[in-house]
This record gives structure tokens, C-alpha cells and sequence, in this order.
């Protein structure tokens, strides 16, 4: 089982262009989510998704950012037109369901913004 | 809404002297969580601790809950260099599914 993979797991990216960061969960994780870490912070909740179903967003910014989980294939979070306060680590976690007590992360995927 | 604070925000240890990181939140949390992360790399789960009074060790880690008082500790016995990394607690809302909401992270380095 080679556990939550992120990619890419460095990205830089201009002010004004688009960041995609995926994640594809554990095998047999049906539930995946997101976080963001800035330099010498917590983690902060962004969103959390099901298969095609996106439950709780509450932490996602209003403007440009974007999550999805297809049927098939990995996790994706977009950002469009980067700014420098979008650079940050950004995890991905995925759990059995809901009720899990355990929540396994990802290596992370650090944006910088230029 | 659940809010989670970790002191200290950065302990220096000397290795073989015992350690504690308080973790207090604000509401109910369902369950209790502690991460541990080194530079650059993700977080590792340590322990879960769900009821009041659940108590748990791995090596020289012990954590706690103390449902009633709002507080968990994680205590570090006879540390050593390896034990150098951030320690992040997080708590959790049952009816937020697993959304977890993580304390600032204690930063902790042992010297010898």
C-alpha cells in the first residue's frame, strides 16, 4: 500500500498563473481532504470530499481556489491566478469514512510563488 | 466552533529530562489526536485518544485527555535527539465528519 500520494511535491508558480495539486488516497479511502500550512503554522482545514461529492468547504477561500475528486482518478486542487500569500504547504489526507478514527496524510505538496 | 492551543510554542530539551505539552480546546471534542512532524516531511499520527481518562504510550511519549477539563498532554520522558520535531495536537467534532482542527504546534528540539 503505498499510502496518500501527492504530486507534484514542489511547484513553482508565477503571480497570475495556475497551480494543480493532486492527491490520490489510500486504497480502499473513499473520503479525502485538504489542508494548508503556512511557514511555522498549524494546518488549516480547506475542504473534504467524497467520490464526485464535495461535503464540507468551509475552509476554502471564496475566490480561486477549487477542489473536486472525480469518480476516477486523483483528488485535484486548483488554484487560478497565484498570488504570493498562496504559498504554503498543502496536504491531503484520506480516511475509510467518515467515522475513522485515523486520518492518513500525504509528504505535502509545497507551492511557491514568485 | 472548535478552537485548539498548544503551549509551549517552542521547548528546548535536554536529553534525559522530562517534558509536557499542554493541549487545551474550546468545546467538546469528540476525539483527540497528536501529530508529529519533522522538517518538511508530513504529519505522523501518535495517538488517538477518545473517552475521558484514555491514556496512551509509544516508547517515551504519553499522552492524556481530560475530557472534563478540556486539556490533553502529551509528556515526554528522558528525551533524546530523536525526539526533536513539532508536535501538533487536533481535535474533533463527530458531526464534522473528520474534519480536524490542529493547535499552532509546539516546536520541540532536544539538544544534548
Amino acid at each position: 500500500n503505498a499510502g496518500v500520494m501527492q504530486n507534484p511535491r514542489h511547484l513553482v508558480r508565477r503571480r497570475g498563473q495556475e497551480a494543480r495539486l493532486r492527491c490520490s488516497p489510500m486504497k480502499g479511502h473513499s473520503h479525502v481532504y485538504w489542508y494548508r500550512q503556512l511557514p511555522e503554522e498549524g494546518l488549516k482545514f480547506m475542504v473534504y470530499l467524497q467520490k464526485e461529492n464535495i461535503i464540507d468547504e468551509s475552509g476554502m477561500p471564496k475566490e480561486r481556489f477549487s477542489a473536486e475528486f472525480p469518480k476516477e482518478g486523483p483528488s485535484i486542487l486548483r488554484i487560478q491566478q497565484v498570488v504570493r500569500g498562496d504559498s504554503a504547504a498543502y496536504f491531503c489526507a484520506s480516511s475509510e469514512g467518515a467515522g475513522a478514527n485515523v486520518l492518513t496524510f500525504g509528504a505535502g505538496s509545497r507551492l511557491t510563488v514568485l | 466552533e472548535l478552537k485548539v492551543e498548544q503551549n509551549p510554542l517552542f521547548l528546548s530539551m535536554q536529553e534525559g529530562k522530562n517534558y509536557t505539552i499542554y493541549c487545551n480546546y474550546s468545546t467538546t471534542s469528540d476525539r483527540l489526536y497528536w501529530y508529529r512532524q519533522d522538517p518538511g516531511k508530513s504529519l505522523e499520527s501518535l495517538f488517538v485518544l477518545l473517552s475521558n481518562g484514555a491514556v496512551k504510550q509509544e516508547g517515551r511519549l504519553m499522552a492524556s485527555l481530560d475530557t472534563k477539563a478540556r486539556l490533553s498532554t502529551l509528556h515526554i520522558t528522558a528525551a533524546v535527539h530523536d525526539l526533536s520535531a513539532t508536535y501538533f495536537c487536533a481535535g474533533c467534532l463527530k458531526a464534522a465528519g473528520n474534519k480536524l482542527t490542529f493547535g499552532g504546534g509546539t516546536r520541540v528540539l532536544v539538544k544534548p
